[in-house]
């Protein structure tokens, strides 16, 4: 089945600077790709998300990326504000399926 | 839209007490997911339901746990009898249309303690 990896675990970085998770996905049929924010004690809320068929998603200060031939993809968020700070997961799905597997979540933290 | 609606918010039980969780999803959307988040093994898809139809229950852990999606509006996650190791954070999520691609909407959680 699908494998995800994810790193860091943890982040730690200054308010404005930019912060980049990446992720590794084993299946190569794998062709959706949604990044997910979770703030303690809520559920994941889904923030962005690509296919396979794009390389690369803005959504203002968060942007999304995707080598499909590496089998990694990428959260990048700019600016960071101290509202940022939550646990991110990446997950991955294959083209048959339904199901979303997550990678274990990086807890970042934004600092004033 | 309310969103995806989960009670109890908080559960504490004894070991080899029943737990039943509850879940009501996004009015109109067709898929429900049922996942399990703990620190060891991250967040885990349990069982997944399209129009009402238990589709693929190969997570479920063991038969101890059983879910159900009477109607298109309500689905409950039971476990009997609960052990510890079932203490967890269990997220019901919701979906538009079945299918790769379609974004999933979760539930604020319930949290469970086993003792």
């Amino acid at each position: 089945g699908e494998n995800v990896e994810q790193h860091p675990s943890t982040l730690s970085v200054q308010e404005g600077d930019s912060a980049v998770i990446k992720c590794t996905y084993s299946d190569s049929a794998s062709n959706y790709f949604p990044w997910y924010k979770q703030e303690l004690g809520k559920g994941p809320q889904l923030i962005i998300d690509i296919r396979s068929n794009v390389g690369e998603k803005k959504d203002q200060r968060i942007a999304v990326t995707l080598n499909k031939t590496a089998k990694h993809f990428s959260l990048h968020i700019t600016e960071t504000q101290p509202e940022d700070s939550a646990v991110y997961f990446c997950a991955a799905s294959v083209d048959s399926g339904y199901a979303l597997n997550f990678g274990k979540g990086t807890s970042l933290l934004v600092t004033p | 839209d309310a969103g995806v609606i989960q009670s109890p918010r908080h559960e504490v039980t004894e070991m080899g007490q029943e737990v039943t969780l509850r879940c009501k999803p996004i009015s109109g959307h067709n898929s429900l997911f049922w996942y399990r988040q703990t620190m060891m093994r991250g967040l885990e898809l349990l069982i997944y339901f399209n129009n009402n139809v238990p589709i693929d229950d190969s997570g479920m852990p063991e038969d101890r746990f059983s879910a159900k999606m009477p109607n298109a509006s309500f689905s409950t996650l039971k476990i009997q009898p609960s052990e510890p190791r079932d203490s967890a954070v269990y997220f019901c999520a919701s979906s538009p249309l079945a299918g790769v691609g379609e974004t999933q909407y979760f539930g604020p959680g319930t949290r469970l303690l086993v003792l």
